[in-house]
This record gives structure tokens, sequence and C-alpha cells, in this order.
């Protein structure tokens, strides 16, 4: 069965440090896809970036970036030079695709908070 | 924003009664995903409908139903409501059936059961 765990709950740092949020997944498939969303106070889930299982390489956005390694079931991301907007909780999730298209699965999430 | 509006924002109802949620999806989008997310936990999926029929279930009882109309809007009906059934309900719409096409959450309705 499918399962992604974010093991810290919460994360503080002060503005401008860099911060690592991690997940780890489970998964028997062997073609599957990982998700990170950003979801501010309003609630809305806000879509961050989507990795397939055979493409291992690192990625770079601005600010962010991701580590996805297959021997450790690992999706980490990165906030370089965190500040007080990039505070919202960050969910990592799930989808196998050869056991038909499921649905997302979602880990419990981490709540950051980047103090000023 | 990403132009999927739910309804109403938030919402308190009483144990027993009955609810229904209403989403509006992307322009161009024909699936519909309803998610629940308790407090402090993530989303789980509750139900897809793709061009107006039911195509996949989570783990969530039978008095949870839901329909998508021609225009592809969605409804989430709620039965017998329960005190647990206190979340927000999250609808996301995409294109296709195909879980990794990217999908669009909307800001989601608060239900407070009583």
């Amino acid at each position: 069965a499918q399962k992604v765990t974010q093991a810290q709950t919460e994360i503080s740092v002060v503005e401008k440090e860099d911060v690592t949020l991690d997940c780890v997944y489970e998964t028997r498939d062997t073609t599957y896809y990982l998700f990170w969303y950003k979801q501010p106070p309003s609630g809305e889930l806000v879509f961050l970036i989507r990795r397939n299982s055979f493409d291992e390489q690192n990625e770079i956005s601005g600010r962010y970036s991701w580590n996805f390694q297959k021997s450790t079931s690992s999706f980490n991301f990165t906030i370089t030079a965190s500040q007080v907007v990039d505070s919202a909780v960050y969910f990592c999730a799930l989808s196998e695709v050869l056991s038909g298209n499921t649905p997302l699965v979602f880990g419990k999430g981490t709540r950051l908070s980047v103090i000023a | 924003e990403t132009g999927v509006t739910q309804s109403p924002t938030h919402l308190i109802k009483t144990r027993g009664q009955q609810v229904t949620l209403r989403c509006s999806s992307q322009s161009g989008h024909n699936t519909v995903s309803w998610y629940q997310q308790a407090l402090g936990q993530g989303p789980q999926f509750i139900f897809q409908y793709y061009r107006e029929e039911e195509n996949g279930r989570g783990n969530f009882p039978p008095r949870f139903s839901g329909l998508q109309f021609p225009n592809y809007s969605s409804e989430l009906n709620v039965n017998a409501l329960e005190l647990d059934d206190s979340a927000l309900y999250l609808c996301a719409s995409r294109y296709g059936l195909r879980e990794y096409n990217e999908q669009f959450f909307g800001p989601g309705t608060r239900l407070t059961v009583l």
C-alpha cells in the first residue's frame, strides 16, 4: 500500500535561514509520481512540483529545490533564504500509475513558520 | 488563484443533518476530485467524477455521495452528519483521468458539525 511520511510536524526558522522539509514514501509500483503542495492559511493547496519515478534529477526553481532519491525513497524539499511569505503547511503526495492512476495520497504535512 | 471555486466558505451543521457542498471547476477541466482534510492532517481522497460519472472512491461510507453536472461543476453531499465529519473539504479539478495531470485545488469549505 502506498504511504507518505512527513516526520517533521512543525519547523520554525528565522528569515533568511535555509530549511529542508523531509518526505519519505512507500510504494510497490515501479512507476509513480511525487508532488509537493503548499497550503497557506487561506486553505487552497498550491502545486509546487511534480516528479516521476524515472527522473531522479534534482530540480531547482528560484529559492526552491528538490532532492529525489529512489534508493532511500525520499523526496526532500529545501527552501533557501526563507522568507516570511514561505510560512505555510507543506504537503508531500504520491500517486501510483501502474496500479491504475490512484488518487493522491498525502502526508500529514509540515507546518513551516518563518520568523522575521 | 486557480479558477476553482467552492461554496459555501464556512458551514455549521448539527449531528444528523445533511449538507451539500459545491465546486466549480476550472474552465476546460472535466475531472473533479473531492478530499476531506481533518485538522492537522493531510487531505484524504473521497471520490472523483469524470464526465458526470463516479470514477474512483476512497474509504468513505455511502452517506458521502456526489454529482457532476454537464458543465463539470460538482456537488458533495453528506447525509446523517457525524461529529467526525468536521473538516475542510477540498475539491480539485484537472483535465482527463491521469492523476499526474496537474490538479488545481479550490479554497475549500470548512464544515463544523456540532
